[in-house]
């Protein structure tokens, strides 16, 4: 069984630093890509950022670029995001899910529950 | 932007059937998937491909696509079936961002 689970939340001023991890099992971790989605309480599924097979390629939604960091560690199963310089509109529900297998119709095979980022003074 | 457009909100009766609209640009050559998110929880995948149902999904949920408009149709709807739904769109680039629809709260009266 998937399971993805996300840790690193929680409180954090505007303008500093969190990083979020997800420990990633029940599949062979180095074969997915792998991404972030986040959640405003009560608002729609945001795409952050995407993670390929070997760490190589990456990809950022606009509104996060030059701030957030995507990594992941295939020795260790685990993916996270480094999120510098944030700001109040980054406060959400965190999301790593998992991509099916199939790079050219990307789908998001398995999620895990999310860990809360408020970002506030 | 593939502009991904739904309707905020579908009401439907217990028993009856529910269809769901997802509206964008160039989807008809596009790949669209669906996710079910109850309240509190995370989203999970009902179809992808248009309309493949992965395995533990009711036979209930379904998927079509007509030109650049995908549907999620959900047959003999039940009060559990009560969420919001989402559409998702992407490819191989990964280039775009906004790669999901605003979401549709189906209600079960």
């Amino acid at each position: 069984e998937v399971q993805l689970v996300e840790s690193g939340g929680g409180l954090v001023q505007p303008g500093g630093s969190l990083t979020l991890s997800c420990a990633a099992s029940g599949f062979t971790f180095s074969r997915y890509c792998m991404n972030w989605v986040r959640q405003v309480p009560g608002k729609g599924l945001v795409w952050v950022a995407f993670i390929n097979r070997d760490g190589t390629t990456t990809k950022y939604a606009d509104s996060v670029k030059d701030r957030f960091t995507i990594s992941r560690d295939n020795a260790m199963n685990t993916v996270s995001l480094q999120m510098n310089r944030v700001r109040s509109d980054d406060t959400a529900l965190y999301y790593c899910v998992q991509e099916g297998r199939d790079d050219y119709n990307p789908y998001f095979d398995s999620w895990g529950q999310g860990t809360l980022v408020t970002v506030s003074s | 932007s593939y502009g991904l457009t739904q309707p905020p909100s579908v009401s439907v009766a217990p028993g009856k059937t529910a269809s769901i609209t997802c509206g964008g640009s160039n989807i008809a050559k596009k790949r669209v998937h669906w996710y079910q998110q109850k309240s509190g929880q995370a989203p999970v995948m009902v179809i992808y491909y248009d309309r493949d149902r992965p395995s533990g999904i009711p036979e209930r949920f379904s998927g079509s696509k007509s030109g650049n408009t995908a549907t999620l149709t959900i047959s003999s709807v039940e009060a559990g079936d009560e969420a919001d739904y989402y559409c998702q769109v992407w490819d191989a680039a990964r280039d775009q961002t906004d790669i999901f629809g605003g979401g549709t709260k189906l209600s079960v009266l």
